[in-house]
């Protein structure tokens, strides 16, 4: 099983500022990488795909990159909206689906 | 619009059976696939396995094979989760969600609300 590894645990940020987080797998994905945020009580939503891609109606401030093993997820200028937790998830080997253990993104 | 509508909370002994759905709605349900993921209670997102409804072919994750089973009825366009003897551990929130439309390799880009499941004596 491919083991994914989200860092850090907890990233506090003031808004307006710079947010990167990042995604370590055990072994290649390719580009077949998702990014998820979600909030309290609510279910996951998709903001990247193809480890670079972003999803219908995800404002151009989350951008993605990397490939192969190393990934990471920015967000450009914090809004007080994107305060929340992140996962991403490999869907390039078998079992597929599998997510990291998630990044709490909380208000500095 | 795609929706995923999932059916209410739980609350069930130890033992017991369950199972929950998961409605589609606004595409065409038999041409994508249809996955599970827990999340239980404070803790993040595992995936559980995945049914392509045209066809009824059903993936496990190893972790949940055996443990519960995946279906589908094409017919109202419904996926469903279930339990044939819940435990403690199974105490969580179910959610639903739409995959890919030829591999199971692809991310999920809608999602049910959630079902909580909650199992206590």
């Amino acid at each position: 099983e491919t083991v994914m590894t989200q860092s850090p645990a907890t990233l506090s940020v003031s808004p307006g500022e710079r947010a990167t987080l990042s995604c370590r797998t055990s072994q290649s994905v390719s580009s077949n990488l998702a990014w998820y945020q979600q909030k309290p009580g609510q279910a996951p939503r998709l903001l990247i795909y193809g480890a670079s891609t972003r999803a219908t109606g995800i404002p151009a401030r989350f951008s993605g990159s990397g490939s192969g093993t190393e990934f990471t997820l920015t967000i450009s200028s914090l809004q007080s909206e994107d305060f929340a937790v992140y996962y991403c998830q490999q869907y390039n080997n078998w079992p597929p689906g599998t997510f990291g253990q998630g990044t709490k993104l909380e208000i500095k | 619009e795609v929706q995923l509508v999932q059916s209410g909370a739980e609350v069930k002994k130890p033992g017991e059976s369950l199972k929950i759905s998961c409605k589609g709605s606004g595409y065409s349900f038999t041409s994508y696939w249809i996955g599970w993921v827990r999340q239980m209670p404070g803790k993040g997102l595992e995936w559980m396995g995945i049914i392509y409804p045209g066809d009824s072919d059903s993936r496990y994750s190893p972790s949940f094979q055996g443990q519960v089973t995946i279906s589908a009825d094409k017919s109202i366009s419904t996926a469903y989760l279930q339990w044939s003897s819940l435990k403690a551990s199974d105490t969580a929130m179910y959610y639903c969600a739409r995959g890919g439309t030829g591999s199971y390799l692809a991310p999920s880009d809608y999602w049910g609300q959630g079902t909580l499941v909650t199992v206590s004596s």
